[in-house]
């Protein structure tokens, strides 16, 4: 078993719509990533979370750590939007561990 | 500075050559990372460096050899490598002993191992 899963795998959208990605962990952490990366690209982390809610433009990133449960939602999505997201969380010991990641198409 | 820069961006290698990839971040980040990953799949730890001085090795066979001569720079020395070695090498650095500490990668070197 996974120390990361993410759901749903794959995800299509039309433009404008209102997007969801969810993270299950199992491992006491530190802090929790939501990371993005784009067709044969690096890796751009989004946000860093420990507690409570962070928004940036239109992305919003939760994260539940009693039930150790993480959301990322994209409002108002665009084409560029289209990417794969990953949710890692940073346990202690500089130790990461990855979700297989969502991967994210908007469709104009 | 808060960027990870990896080069070559690309790289082809015979099964008999020998190259390394680079990585340099001046953020000032003792810890860093060599990940491997496939396509369609997440990033798999190779290696990490803290305080320039190797503190994970996943299992990575020995023709992957790391090098860290230095608190900004790293380096993966590939030697016989296999086709099945063709991936997207990341480098990532974070601070050491930190907790809540951002991983910022760089954007990577597509190997192909022919």
């Amino acid at each position: 078993k996974n120390e990361v899963e993410q759901s749903p795998q794959n995800l299509t959208a039309q433009e404008g719509e209102f997007i969801t990605i969810n993270c299950s962990y199992s491992v006491g952490i530190s802090a929790l990533h939501w990371l993005q990366q784009h067709p044969g690209g690096g890796i751009v982390s989004l946000f860093m979370l420990s507690s409570g809610k962070k928004k940036h433009g239109r992305l919003i990133a939760t994260i539940n750590i009693q039930e150790k449960h993480s959301s990322l939602h994209i409002t108002a999505s665009h084409p560029r939007d289209s990417a794969v997201y990953i949710c890692a969380v940073s346990s202690y010991g500089n130790q990461f561990y990855f979700g297989t990641g969502t991967s994210l198409t908007v469709i104009p | 500075d808060t960027e990870v820069t990896q080069t070559p961006k690309h790289l082809v290698m015979g099964m008999t050559n020998k190259k390394s990839l680079k990585c340099e971040q001046h953020m000032g980040h003792r810890a860093m990372y060599w990940y491997k990953q496939k396509a369609k799949k997440p990033p798999e730890l190779m290696f990490v460096y803290s305080y320039e001085k190797l503190s994970i090795n996943e299992s990575v066979p020995s023709r992957f050899s790391p090098e860290c001569p230095n608190s900004s720079l790293l380096n993966l020395h590939l030697h016989a490598l296999q086709p099945e070695d063709s991936a997207l090498y990341l480098c990532a650095s974070s601070q050491v002993g930190a907790t809540n500490e951002k991983l910022f990668f760089g954007s990577g070197t597509q190997l192909s191992v022919l």
